[in-house]
């Protein structure tokens, strides 16, 4: 079975645009949640989907978003980005929702200058 | 809500040395515990889990953690390190409640470098 797999791996912005990442969960998989990894704060929360629906949320201004389609594909999008938001963007999926064990794709290195 | 702490930034051995990897954990609830592992530019592989039973996890990789509910630890331990475990190493929690939308949250991780 193919992995979780997250397009494109490495972007590079400029202040004030904004950014769509994607990711594809394990087959059969129908909860994807993302992450946010940075140096200075570590692995953080953003969000978790199943069926179309955000099901939870971290603690991350509006200016990121997210959707889920009806195949579990999820894009997460950032608005008027700011340097703090350069990170490795993580996605994991599970089979449900509240499932306990997630698996990770490989990321997406944001790079905003 | 869960927080993890993991003892050491960084932990230096050498090849062959055995290696403990400190975690500790609070929470109000009854949790799954998890290691991870991500090598450079790369995301996070499960390394093994604990979910219930027997407090003595085997993952890949020839790692093992043991579970100590009185201490809130989830040490993970190796007998004998390769320069490949070179990696930074992280220890996760989850509360245990079925159908709950509970977070996973991890701990700040352990870069553990095998020098030879």
């Amino acid at each position: 079975k193919a992995g979780v797999t997250q397009t494109p791996r490495y972007l590079i912005k400029t202040r004030g645009q904004q950014v769509t990442l994607s990711c594809s969960p394990i087959s059969g998989h129908r909860s994807v949640s993302w992450y946010q990894q940075t140096p200075g704060q570590g692995l953080q929360f953003l969000f978790e989907y199943f069926s179309e629906t955000q099901r939870n949320k971290g603690n991350f201004p509006g200016r990121f978003s997210g959707r889920q389609f009806s195949n579990s594909r999820s894009e997460m999008n950032v608005s008027t980005l700011e340097l703090g938001d350069s990170a490795l963007y993580l996605c994991a999926s599970s089979l449900i929702i509240g499932q306990e064990t997630q698996y990770f794709g490989p990321g997406t290195r944001l790079l905003v200058l | 809500a869960q927080s993890v702490t993991q003892l050491d930034s960084q932990v230096p051995v050498f090849e062959e040395a055995p290696v403990e990897l400190r975690c500790n954990y609070s929470s109000s609830v009854s949790v799954y515990l998890f290691w991870y592992v991500q090598y450079p530019n790369q995301g996070l592989q499960l390394l093994l889990k604990y979910l219930s039973g027997s407090t003595l996890v085997k993952g890949i990789n020839g790692f093992e953690a043991e579970f100590n509910k009185s201490q809130t630890s989830f040490h993970l331990r190796k007998p004998s390190v390769h320069i490949s475990d070179t990696a930074e190493y992280f220890c996760a929690v989850k509360a245990a409640l079925r159908g709950s939308n509970y977070k996973l949250t991890f701990g700040k991780g352990t870069l553990l470098t095998v020098n030879p």
